[in-house]
């Protein structure tokens, strides 16, 4: 089993509206959790952090459930600059380890 | 703008040959990691270095080593590459006071055939 696991999609949705991706993680001690986002033939770079409490930056929101072992990214009215890949990284027992899921592409049609 | 380099982000080599991929970075970052990153596997920690001379294996070390004589600079070494080698390289930095946050260059895709 994946440490972190994700759906590849390709998820396919018009401009507007509201999408949400969620990723599995298999370490019960992990404390750190974060969504990357990588643009097609670019690096990753970190979108958001993910807090025990929930948390929003904007039209993101990010969620996660400690109990099920799960983190979720929800993206309200999408845009067509959202299209990219959705890294679910996942802190691993101390320093500055990470694991990274496999991705999760979004691509925003007009 | 912080800056992660890599040298090179096309790189053909043949079975056997040594492989250097260079990586620098101009943010004084303590830490430095390789990762490669293949189609469904999502990127994989190859090794890492918290300080100059210090190296740590990453979860998939084999077939590869790593210099860090410098604190900007860490080299990953293909000592004979192989065609199971071939994949995206991705050089990445941080600050000792982590939070999150690797910063990354732009890759160096390698083909080995």
């Amino acid at each position: 089993r994946k440490e972190v696991e994700q759906d590849p999609g390709p998820f396919n949705v018009p401009e507007g509206a509201t999408v949400a991706f969620n990723c599995t993680y298999s370490n019960s001690a992990s404390q750190s959790f974060f969504w990357y986002r990588q643009d097609c033939r670019k690096e990753p770079k970190l979108l958001m952090s993910v807090y025990s409490s929930g948390n929003e930056d904007g039209r993101f929101t990010a969620q996660l459930n400690r109990a099920s072992q799960y983190i979720s990214l929800l993206i309200r009215d999408s845009k067509l600059s959202d299209s990219a890949t959705y890294l679910c990284v996942v802190g691993r027992d101390a320093g500055n380890m990470l694991t990274f899921g496999g991705g999760t592409r979004l691509m925003v049609k007009p | 703008d912080v800056k992660v380099t890599q040298s090179s982000r096309y790189l053909v080599k043949r079975t056997g040959e040594k492989v250097f991929l260079e990586c620098v970075q101009d943010m004084d970052h303590e830490n430095m990691f390789w990762y490669r990153q293949d189609p469904g596997l999502g990127l994989r920690l190859i090794y890492f270095s918290y300080d100059v001379k210090m190296k740590e294996k990453g979860d998939i070390p084999e077939g590869y080593s790593v210099s860090r004589e410098k604190k900007e600079r860490f080299s990953l070494i293909l000592e004979s590459a192989s065609t199971n080698q071939t994949s995206m390289y991705l050089c990445a930095s941080s600050s000792s006071d982590f939070t999150g946050e690797l910063f990354f260059g732009e890759g160096s895709r390698l083909t080995v055939l």
